[in-house]
């Protein structure tokens, strides 16, 4: 089958540093995409890893490990208007992006 | 440019009826995805459109049906609609040339049935 696994909720304060995690089962793995999604808003894309490694923009990364199956987002300086749902996203290279269900992020003052 | 457009923004529709929402891409792409998302969970990827062709689909029924016209906008189409249906409705566009690794959305149509 094809899953793609994420923690439901995480919460952080201010200023700290969060890493939502995300592993795969996947077939035809292309890339993993991150998405932040605000409550009443559309998904944004985020970043995109297609080779192993780390990708940096800004105060948000992601990583890939594909022969772990595993990705995560980090998010530094963490601000309130970070609070949001974080998918991560199998993309085949082709004609599908599957979505995982999502990580609600809570940032407390 | 005016991103990814979806028509209408909210949708009440009765049990059985047919439903159609719309989506035009942002400009430069040529590939258009719909997924439908329930409240509290993440988008579930419906089908693709390129090149005026359904080239993937997920699991859904057929009831879901879609177009792709040469202006590369796109249509989403329900029949017989169920309870289960009320959702937000999505439509992302992307490129091809760019294997679709980035998505830009829209801001969903809110369909309720009743």
């Amino acid at each position: 089958g094809q899953s793609l696994e994420q923690p439901s909720e995480v919460t952080a304060v201010e200023g700290a540093i969060v890493q939502i995690n995300c592993t795969y089962q996947t077939s035809g793995f292309y890339g993993l995409s991150w998405y932040q999604q605000h409550d009443g808003g559309a998904p944004t894309f985020l970043s995109y890893n297609g080779l192993d490694g780390l990708e940096e923009t800004g105060r948000f990364s992601s990583f890939l490990s594909r022969s772990d199956s595993y990705g995560y987002l980090l998010l530094q300086e963490l601000q309130m208007k970070d609070s949001a749902s974080y998918f991560c996203a199998w993309n085949t290279g082709g004609f599908k992006t599957i979505f995982g269900a999502g990580t609600r992020l809570f940032v407390k003052a | 440019d005016a991103g990814v457009t979806q028509s209408p923004t909210h949708l009440i529709k009765t049990r059985g009826q047919q439903v159609t929402l719309r989506c035009s891409p942002k400009s430069g792409h040529d590939t258009v995805s719909w997924y439908q998302q329930a409240l509290g969970q993440g988008p579930q990827f419906i089908f693709q459109y390129y090149e005026e062709e359904e080239r993937q689909r997920g699991n859904f029924p057929d009831r879901f049906s879609g177009h792709q016209f040469p202006n590369y906008s796109s249509e989403l189409n329900v029949n017989a609609l169920l309870l289960g249906d009320s959702a937000l409705y999505l439509c992302a566009s992307s490129s091809r040339q760019l294997m679709n690794t980035e998505a830009f959305f829209g801001q969903g149509t809110r369909l309720t049935v009743v």
